[in-house]
């Protein structure tokens, strides 16, 4: 069965500090990549997707993520991150043409 | 503003009863899934529907029913309502089933 592995739970990170969250998925055909973000009280929105083309896909508010084809992995960047940026985020992977599995997400807290 | 419409925004009901959830999809989209998200058990799938048909099928309780009508427009069907069931409950919709997702607003459901 398809699924998709989110490492990190819970992530606390200091203002300014990098972070990078885990992301891999178990589909041995084609896949659509993506990253949800959930700022409190609000709804998922997409931070970024992968679809074809190059593997380093750049995002809003300064996230990345890079898709690893041998690793089965889509791993979410940012260098320097904000107190704004506390949120929960999902990684999400779409296949087959009608399906898209998401992560369990992983909450991250920004300490100012 | 996703495109994607639930209502209501709240609901409030008491344990024994039943409760419609609706979701209108983006204009366009042809896949509909549900979600319901709380604090203990995060963001957990439900069902999924493309073009009227059911696609997939989450942790969704056998109290609970959806379907997609002609119009796309969905219904999530929850009886026999718990405490438990006190959750936001999200409607996201896409293209095709493996594409960017929209989601809406959620209605948060609190079972008294």
């Amino acid at each position: 069965a398809q699924s998709v592995s989110q490492h990190n739970h819970h992530v606390i990170l200091s203002e300014a500090a990098s972070l990078e969250l885990g992301c891999n998925y178990s589909y041995g055909g084609t896949v659509n990549l993506f990253w949800y973000v959930q700022y409190p009280g609000q709804h998922l929105q997409l931070l970024l997707k992968y679809f074809s083309g190059d593997p380093l896909v750049k995002g809003i508010k300064g996230f990345e993520a890079e898709f690893i084809k041998s690793k089965f992995s889509f791993n979410l960047r940012k260098p320097s991150v904000q107190w704004s940026d506390t949120a929960e985020y999902f990684c999400a992977v779409g296949s087959g043409g009608f399906k898209t599995i998401f992560g369990a997400g992983t909450r991250l807290f920004v300490k100012a | 503003d996703s495109g994607v419409t639930q209502t209501p925004k709240h609901l409030i009901t008491a344990t024994g009863q039943r409760v419609t959830l609706r979701c209108s999809p983006r204009s366009g989209d042809l896949s509909v899934y549900w979600y319901q998200q709380s604090l203990d058990q995060g963001l957990q799938f439900l069902i999924q529907y493309y073009n009227g048909e059911e696609r997939a099928k989450g942790n969704i309780l056998e109290r609970f029913s959806a379907q997609q009508f002609p119009d796309l427009h969905s219904e999530l069907n929850l009886s026999s309502l718990e405490l438990g069931d006190s959750a936001l409950y999200f409607c996201a919709s896409s293209e095709t089933g493996d594409t960017e997702a929209f989601f809406g607003q959620g209605t948060r459901l609190t079972v008294v």
